[in-house]
C-alpha cells in the first residue's frame, strides 16, 4: 500500500513535546516532508527530507524517519503551534508522479 | 518576498469550465517547477497537477486526468489550470505551490493563499 497513516488528533500540554507519526510501508526508504496548516491559512513547509528545517522554522521542530514510521516532534509546545499537520512523500514507484499526503493530524494544545 | 496569488475561483455548475490563475513574484518563475494542490472543505490535501520549469513535463492526478490542463506563461509569470467537465467532487480550495529549486523529489516550499472552487447546481 502507498497510503500514509496519521493519527487524527494529538493533544499536548504547553511546554511539553508533541510527537506526530506518519506510517507507511518502508517509509524509511522515502524522503518525508511535513506541513503545518493553521485554521484558515495555507500550508507551510516545516520539515523536508525527513529532518531538515526551512529557513525561519524554529529549532523546536524536528523530524525523524525509520522503518515504517516517520515522526514530527515539536518541543516546548506553544499555543501558537495548534494546527493541522500533514506528512507527504513522493513515491516514484507509483504512477506518475506519486505525490502522496497523509490524512492529517490535528494538534491541540491543552 | 516570494508571493503566489491565485485567482479565478468561484461558483460553477456541474459540467462547466473554469480557469484558475496563479501569478507569482519575488523569484525567477522560469527556474521553478510549479503545482496545484487542492483541499476539499474540512478535508486533507490532494495533489492535482504539476509542471516542470520548462513545461517539458506535466503530470496529473488520476482524478482530474483528461479534464484539467496545466500550463505556464513566463511573459506573465503565471500558472494556469484549465478545468473542464467539472464535478461536485472538484469542490475545494485550490493552492498554487512551488517546488524548491533543483529539488530531486516532489515537495512544496511556498504556497499561495488558495482559491475556492465550488461546483454546484
Amino acid at each position: 500500500s502507498s497510503g500514509l497513516t496519521q493519527p487524527p488528533s494529538v493533544s499536548v500540554a504547553p511546554g511539553k513535546t508533541a510527537r506526530i507519526t506518519c506510517g507507511g510501508d518502508n517509509i524509511g526508504r522515502k524522503r518525508v516532508h511535513w506541513y503545518q496548516q493553521k485554521a484558515g491559512q495555507a500550508p507551510v513547509l516545516v520539515i523536508y527530507h525527513d529532518s531538515d528545517r526551512p529557513s525561519g522554522i524554529p529549532e523546536r521542530f524536528s523530524g525523524s524517519n525509520s522503518g515504517n514510521t516517520a515522526t514530527l516532534s515539536i518541543s516546548r509546545v506553544e499555543a501558537g503551534d495548534e494546527a493541522h499537520f500533514y506528512c507527504q512523500v513522493w513515491d516514484s514507484s507509483v504512477a506518475h508522479p506519486g505525490v502522496i499526503f497523509g490524512g492529517g493530524t490535528q494538534l491541540t494544545v491543552l | 518576498e516570494v508571493q503566489l496569488v491565485e485567482s479565478g475561483g468561484g461558483l460553477v455548475q456541474p459540467g462547466r469550465s473554469l480557469r484558475l490563475s496563479c501569478e507569482v513574484s519575488g523569484f525567477n518563475f522560469d527556474d521553478y517547477a510549479m503545482n496545484w494542490v487542492r483541499q476539499a472543505p474540512g478535508k486533507g490535501l490532494e495533489w492535482v497537477s504539476g509542471i516542470s520549469w520548462n513545461s517539458g513535463s506535466v503530470g496529473y492526478a488520476d482524478s482530474v486526468k483528461g479534464r484539467f490542463t496545466l500550463s505556464r506563461d513566463s511573459a506573465t509569470n503565471s500558472l494556469y489550470l484549465q478545468m473542464n467537465s467539472l464535478r461536485p467532487e472538484d469542490t475545494a480550495f485550490y493552492y498554487c505551490a512551488r517546488q524548491p529549486l533543483r529539488a530531486t523529489d516532489y515537495y512544496f516550499d511556498s504556497w499561495g493563499q488558495g482559491a475556492l472552487v465550488t461546483v454546484s447546481s
